[in-house]
């Protein structure tokens, strides 16, 4: 089945700084999602971005997916950014959403 | 429109008991699943639903039962809960556009703890 990798596993930031969080899956995908999980456990859809650039606030993400690969860019970070970033696809002619491990994002004030 | 309700919030079990956890969606989706989270690790897919008298099984299925009678409804069941079972399971469901799987909406999750 489809292979998803994050990268970095985790990442400790200061308040302000910016980061980019990597995905990288194995083979073609209808759908690609980046979640952010906050400290109490609640999933939380950031994009939905099987393709192109997105932008909401201070995130942006970009899909490559000729090249399979996307990534979250996080600017000028907030410690209310800390907790685990998914991303999630669903193989191209499959059902099924297959997450990464996530990275973990602590952002210190 | 409240999206997707996971009940209940928190459950303790005995070894060997059963147990139904609930999912039910008001969006009228087609796709609806089942993951289990264990500590610092992503979500693994337990069994998934296309529609309403279909599915399948993910990657972490043994141990679990679901049915799809209704679009609305897709409970997980343990038949005989293991303290393996420990973990936080979360519910989604998505729409298919055009024959695609679109975006995904989850649950607020279920602690589960086996003792």
């Amino acid at each position: 089945g489809i292979q998803v990798e994050q990268s970095p596993p985790d990442l400790i930031l200061q308040e302000g700084a910016n980061s980019t969080l990597r995905c990288n899956f194995s083979d073609s995908v209808n759908n690609l999602q980046w979640f952010h999980q906050n400290p109490w456990g609640q999933l939380i859809n950031l994009f939905y971005i099987p393709s192109g650039t997105k932008q909401n606030g201070r995130l942006s993400a970009t899909t490559v997916a000729t090249e399979r690969y996307s990534l979250l860019y996080i600017s000028s970070s907030q410690t209310t950014d800390s907790g685990v970033y998914f991303c999630a696809v669903v193989a191209t002619g499959g059902f099924k959403t297959i997450f990464g491990a996530g990275t973990r994002l602590f952002v210190k004030a | 429109n409240a999206g997707v309700t996971q009940t209940p919030k928190f459950q303790v079990l005995k070894t060997g008991q059963s147990m139904t956890l609930q999912c039910a969606q008001d969006m009228n989706h087609e796709y609806m699943s089942w993951y289990r989270q264990d500590p610092g690790m992503g979500l693994r897919l337990i069994h998934y639903s296309v529609g309403a008298g279909i599915t399948d099984q993910g990657e972490v299925p043994n141990g679990y039962n679901v049915s799809r009678s209704t679009t609305e409804d897709f409970p997980l069941r343990l038949l005989s809960a293991a303290p393996s079972q420990t973990s936080v399971y979360f519910c989604a469901s998505s729409y298919s556009r055009q024959g695609k799987d679109t975006e995904a909406f989850f649950g607020q999750g279920t602690r589960l703890t086996v003792v």
